[in-house]
């Protein structure tokens, strides 16, 4: 099946540094998405990109949908504990109705 | 507007039972979807249903069945549950129109096998 690859898989930051992530596909998906899921709970959508280049922001989440169609990323900046969780990015695929989804960035925050 | 809504949040089950698990969309979403989340295997496609009629089926034996009713309320039912059953169950629902490319999830139903 479709395989999103994320990067990294996980990352450990001091409190205030900014964050970076990031999936790829070999395929050309026409939405890209990014949630945050809590141990325990169900994910959290965090930020929906629709267009090719388009550029969203969320508080401090940032993300981008790239001109290939075929990556995005996902950036935090300033980083607080509650951020910890694990980021994944998701999409259905441009000719297709199922979703896909990454293996994850699990982010630790060192106060 | 109310989340989507899974029920239990928590079951533990005996190897060879049944299971079945809830899940109410956000009002207005025909389209519900269920996941299978493991550690070691990430997020799993299940099945999807749109108007009561299953629309993609993942790579799942058919002891993974489901249905969903014309309120759009959807169930999903495990029989004979092997240990390997353990894990959250996350259903998922689409709204409808060009917003539907985007999924809102619940917050899963943890099923312990044992």
């Amino acid at each position: 099946g479709q395989q999103l690859n994320q990067s990294p898989q996980s990352m450990f930051i001091q409190e205030g540094e900014d964050v970076s992530m990031n999936c790829t596909s070999s395929s050309i998906f026409n939405t890209w998405l990014w949630y945050k899921q809590d141990p325990g709970e169900g994910p959290v959508l965090l930020i929906a990109l629709y267009k090719a280049g388009e550029l969203t922001s969320n508080g401090r989440l940032t993300a981008q949908f790239g001109i290939t169609r075929k990556d995005s990323f996902l950036n935090i900046s300033a980083s607080i504990p509650s951020d910890v969780g694990i980021y994944f990015c998701a999409g259905p695929l441009f000719t297709g109705n199922q979703f896909y989804f990454g293996t994850g960035t699990s982010l630790t925050v060192i106060p | 507007k109310a989340g989507v809504t899974q029920t239990p949040r928590y079951l533990i089950k005996t190897r060879g039972q049944q299971v079945t698990l809830s899940c109410s969309p956000i009002s207005g979403h025909r389209s519900v979807s269920w996941y299978q989340q493991t550690p070691g295997q990430g997020l799993q496609f299940l099945f999807e249903y749109f108007s009561e009629t299953q629309r993609n089926k993942g790579n799942f034996p058919g002891r993974f069945s489901g249905r969903q009713f014309s309120n759009s309320r959807s169930e999903m039912n495990v029989s004979t549950l092997e240990l390997g059953d353990s894990a959250l169950y996350l259903c998922a629902s689409r709204p409808p129109g060009t917003a539907g490319n985007t999924i809102y999830f619940g917050e899963g139903s943890w099923l312990t096998v044992v």
